[in-house]
């Protein structure tokens, strides 16, 4: 079946270094890939998309590569800051109108 | 900015009883969705909407139903709440195909008891 992984572990990261977190997907060949932030008790807000043919997109200090071979993608906040702090989520489109999303990595960016 | 609310931010529900759960979005988006949310199992998706009085199910239908009289108004039902119903409910909509991003509401924590 299609599943998503992403690390279940919580990531703790010293201030002002690079976060970088994993989606790896099985038995499916998306065209697309998004990235959600969620904080505690709110939906998740949208960040990047990035689509299979662009291996790798930057907005600010974020960066996202995909690599469709290794069926993986990777996530990385640059100079990371206490308020970055929050729970990742990685989302594959499939078919037209349905996503599946991974569980999250919490991350928490220590002062 | 593209908002979208839902009726509820916390619900106490007993066994048994039927559930409304009601989300709103501002923006005249497409696509409509209903997905609960667990930890350890993340989003999963019950309900979407792509046009008004169209629905199809998601992963985990069961026990619920919808309904999207408005293109604004995507509503999801309990019929008849059981425990295991106790989650997070998200809506989210989205102005097209899976290419696009989803605009989430703030979420509905329901409990029954």
């Amino acid at each position: 079946s299609q599943k998503i992984e992403q690390n279940s572990e919580a990531l703790n990261i010293q201030e002002g270094k690079t976060a970088t977190l994993t989606c790896n997907y099985t038995n499916y060949s998306p065209a697309y890939l998004q990235w959600y932030r969620q904080d505690p008790g709110r939906g998740p807000v949208f960040l990047l998309l990035i689509r299979e043919n662009e291996k790798e997109k930057r907005k600010e200090r974020l960066k996202v590569t995909f690599d469709t071979t290794l069926k993986q993608s990777l996530f990385h906040i640059t100079a990371s800051q206490p308020a970055d702090s929050a729970t990742y989520l990685c989302a594959l489109g499939t078919g037209t109108y349905k996503y599946i999303f991974g569980t999250g990595t919490r991350l928490k960016v220590l002062a | 900015d593209v908002k979208v609310t839902q009726s509820s931010r916390y619900l106490v529900k007993r066994t048994g009883e039927k559930v409304f759960l009601e989300c709103v979005q501002d923006m005249d988006h497409e696509n409509m969705f209903w997905y609960r949310q667990d930890p350890g199992l993340g989003l999963r998706l019950i309900y979407f909407s792509y046009d008004v009085k169209m629905k199809e199910k998601g992963d985990i239908p069961e026990g619920y139903s919808v309904s999207r009289e408005k293109k604004e108004r995507f509503s999801l039902i309990l019929e008849s709440a059981s425990t295991n119903q106790t989650s997070m409910y998200l809506c989210a909509s989205s102005l097209g195909d899976t290419t696009y991003e989803q605009y989430f509401g703030p979420g509905t924590r329901l409990t029954v008891t």
